[in-house]
């Protein structure tokens, strides 16, 4: 079974620009978490999606937005990028049921000059 | 505030000990905590689950213990190998924000031969 892929793995991008994230969740998994990781912060939820419907949001400003589409597969956008969105960005799939495990991707590099 | 607090400085152990690692919380009654490993790079990989009625849960080298009085979760890896050397991240539930998957920050473990 494939695991979760995110594209790209690697990213350089200038302030001010937008970006766009892509992850195929594991086949028959129709819950897509996304996260941004930092050193100083660590794992932080940005949001899930479940069915094409965002069923949770973390704190993050607007600019970062995302969708699912009816093959689970999910994107997320982050408009107008500062310097401190560079971060590594990981997606995350699972079961229905929120007590299953999580299966991660291997993330997306970003990094905003 | 609610948090999830694990040992920001690293963990050295001598090859073949038993490593232990602490996952304190606090304001939250996951109905669960998880626990992954992730090696620089990559995204987290799912180690263990335990439920908020499980006392203790073992898989292979690896036991878990979750004390819902304490609000604390051990990790140990027993015999423990060069190999077991990565990061760890603890993850809750957490139901008053629906249900997301919230991780503390981690612990590094270093095992040296």
């Amino acid at each position: 079974k494939a695991g979760v892929t995110q594209t790209p793995r690697y990213l350089i991008k200038t302030r001010g620009q937008q970006v766009t994230l892509s992850c195929s969740p594991i086949s028959g998994h129709r819950s897509v978490s996304w996260y941004q990781q930092t050193p100083g912060q660590g794992l932080q939820f940005l949001f899930e999606y479940f069915s094409e419907t965002q069923r949770n949001k973390g704190n993050f400003p607007g600019r970062f937005s995302g969708r699912q589409f009816s093959n689970s597969r999910s994107e997320m956008n982050v408009s107008t990028l500062e310097l401190g969105d560079s971060a590594l960005y990981l997606c995350a799939s699972s079961l229905v049921d929120r007590a299953s495990e999580a299966f991660f991707g291997q993330g997306t590099r970003l990094t905003v000059v | 505030s609610q948090k999830i607090e694990q040992n920001s400085e690293a963990l050295n152990i001598q090859e073949g000990k038993t490593a232990t690692l602490t996952c304190n919380y606090t304001n939250y009654s996951p109905a669960y905590l998880q626990w992954y490993r992730q090696d620089p790079g990559r995204g987290p990989v799912f180690l263990l689950l335990i439920r908020e009625n499980e006392k203790e849960k073992r898989k292979e080298r690896l036991k878990v213990t979750f004390d819902t009085t304490l609000k604390q979760s051990l990790f140990h890896i027993t015999a423990s190998q060069p190999a077991d050397s990565a990061t760890y991240l603890c993850a809750l539930d957490i139901r008053s924000s629906g249900d997301k998957l919230t991780f503390g920050t981690g612990t590094r473990l270093a095992v040296r031969p």
